[in-house]
């Protein structure tokens, strides 16, 4: 099964904005797949942080926002706060609706 | 309120079998796909498998698939998995999801509620 690729880490300041790359091939993140995107705060189980490629869960502040394009997806948070730093992991599936995959994951750390 | 609470994780021997269990609350069970996604240590995510609302249609990953089993009994809510010959790859924290939109196969879907997961260690 393929896998999604993420940066392992990215960093901003407080106050910036930082985006997140997922990307996939033809099989994963095609035309008609969606992406969802989670958090995880360490120790924690992950969050539903935006669904659907561009889609944001109720309690989601709009600081954050996913968008996608061809085979690749972003996240994007916007006036970075301390507790934004976490894990953030990507989620696609096949185009035969089969089977998900999870990206890599990607460490924020805020400076 | 939703709620999943996971069972069954343990210290088990490579090559056995063991059975975790994730009790639901808080949503009409039948009408939602649930996943089990796994977290080796120190590691990212992994989506392990799925299953319809109606437990008719069940999805796995390939490198589960043949040794694991998800189930669920929609008149106690509850979904399970069975897992045989375990290895050491598969030591891992197990989380029970419920899937986002009514009516998803259960492959695709977003997870919007996370259990606290189960800790499956397999080892000699």
């Amino acid at each position: 099964q393929s896998v999604l690729t993420q940066p392992p880490s990215v960093s901003g300041a407080p106050g910036q904005r930082v985006t997140i790359s997922c990307t996939g091939n033809n099989s994963i993140i095609g035309t008609d797949s969606d992406v969802h995107w989670y958090q995880q705060l360490p120790g924690t189980a992950p969050k539903l942080l935006i669904y659907s490629n561009i889609h944001r869960p109720s309690g989601v502040p709009d600081r954050f926002s996913g968008s996608k394009s061809g085979t690749s997806a972003s996240l994007a948070i916007a006036g970075l706060q301390a507790d934004d730093e976490a894990e953030y992991y990507c989620q696609s599936h096949d185009s035969g609706l089969t089977y998900s995959v999870f990206g890599g994951g990607t460490k924020l750390t805020v400076l | 309120e939703v709620h999943l609470l996971e069972s069954g994780g343990k210290l088990v021997q490579p090559g056995g079998s063991l059975r975790l269990s994730c009790a639901a609350s808080g949503f009409s069970f039948s009408n939602y796909a649930m996943a089990w996604v796994r977290q080796a240590p120190g590691k990212g995510l992994a989506w392990v498998s799925a299953i319809s609302g109606s437990g008719k249609n069940a999805y796995y990953a390939d490198s589960v698939k043949g040794r694991f089993t998800v189930s669920r009994d929609n008149s106690k809510d509850t979904v399970t998995l069975q897992m045989t010959s375990l290895r050491a790859e598969d030591t891992a924290i197990y989380y029970c999801a419920k899937v986002r939109r009514r009516g998803t196969t259960g492959a695709t879907g977003a997870l919007d509620y996370w259990g606290q997961g189960t800790l499956v260690t397999v080892s000699s």
